[in-house]
């Protein structure tokens, strides 16, 4: 079963910045929050993760709280082309030890003009 | 950054007829690789863990004889698709891990069955 629960849509207009939160209560020491995204019939899209640290890429910014039992992934300013399902996953990482990805349902982030 | 390429990427067959979907690493060796499933409006479903030059781990619930998987070189997975019937008309996704336990996505395969 996913470790992760995350609201089942949101939206956001064009332009501001998407919070997208999710939690994560019963992770372990030696997992990572990864966030994936999915644009309608692709495959998934790598976006950040991070295991303990705030973390920054050229697509969003990911904030993990101090007891690693939330998160929250800013995308901050969101197009239209942003409008996808976003996976929260929590997953060892690292090496032949690296483990699955345990999709949960995502939240599916609708961007409006 | 690394690729991970599906194929076919979709494909349409008669009832009980077999379908092979590949899944190649394009610029890493992968010794591990992982198949998903997804139904409309719904997530994806792990359906097995494939391990180069052993034998699939299957998720609880998956038939290893219908959904038969071969490992047979770094790059290289397939996912055969047994006796196909309309209820296995799903997207299939594929993914393979790196040296660095990276994870990458392919593209995708759906698969309709007639």
């Amino acid at each position: 079963d996913a470790k992760t629960t995350q609201p089942t849509s949101m939206d956001c207009a064009e332009g501001r910045a998407a919070n997208l939160p999710c939690n994560h209560s019963t992770i372990s020491g030696n997992e990572y929050v990864y966030w994936y995204r999915q644009i309608h019939s692709q495959g998934p899209q790598y976006i950040i993760h991070g295991l303990k640290n705030n973390e920054t890429n050229e697509m969003a910014s990911l904030i993990i709280t101090e007891d690693r039992k939330s998160s929250t992934l800013i995308l901050p300013h969101a197009t239209l082309r942003d409008t996808a399902v976003y996976y929260c996953i929590v997953r060892v990482a690292g090496g032949n030890q690296g483990g699955k990805l345990i999709f949960g349902q995502g939240t599916e982030l609708s961007v409006k003009p | 950054g690394a690729v991970v390429s599906q194929h076919p990427s979709w494909v349409i067959c008669k009832s009980g007829t077999s379908v092979k979907i590949e899944c190649r690493s394009l610029d890493f060796q992968a010794t591990t690789m992982f198949w998903y499933r997804q139904f409309p409006k719904q997530s994806l479903m792990l359906m097995a863990t494939s391990n180069e030059g052993s034998k699939a781990t299957y998720e609880q619930g998956v038939e290893k004889d219908k959904f038969l998987i071969n490992h047979a070189s770094l790059t290289l997975s397939t996912l055969t698709v047994t006796s196909a019937h309309p209820e296995d008309s799903s997207f299939y996704i594929c993914s393979a891990r790196d040296l660095t336990g990276e994870l990458f996505f392919g593209e995708g395969s759906r698969l309709t069955v007639l």
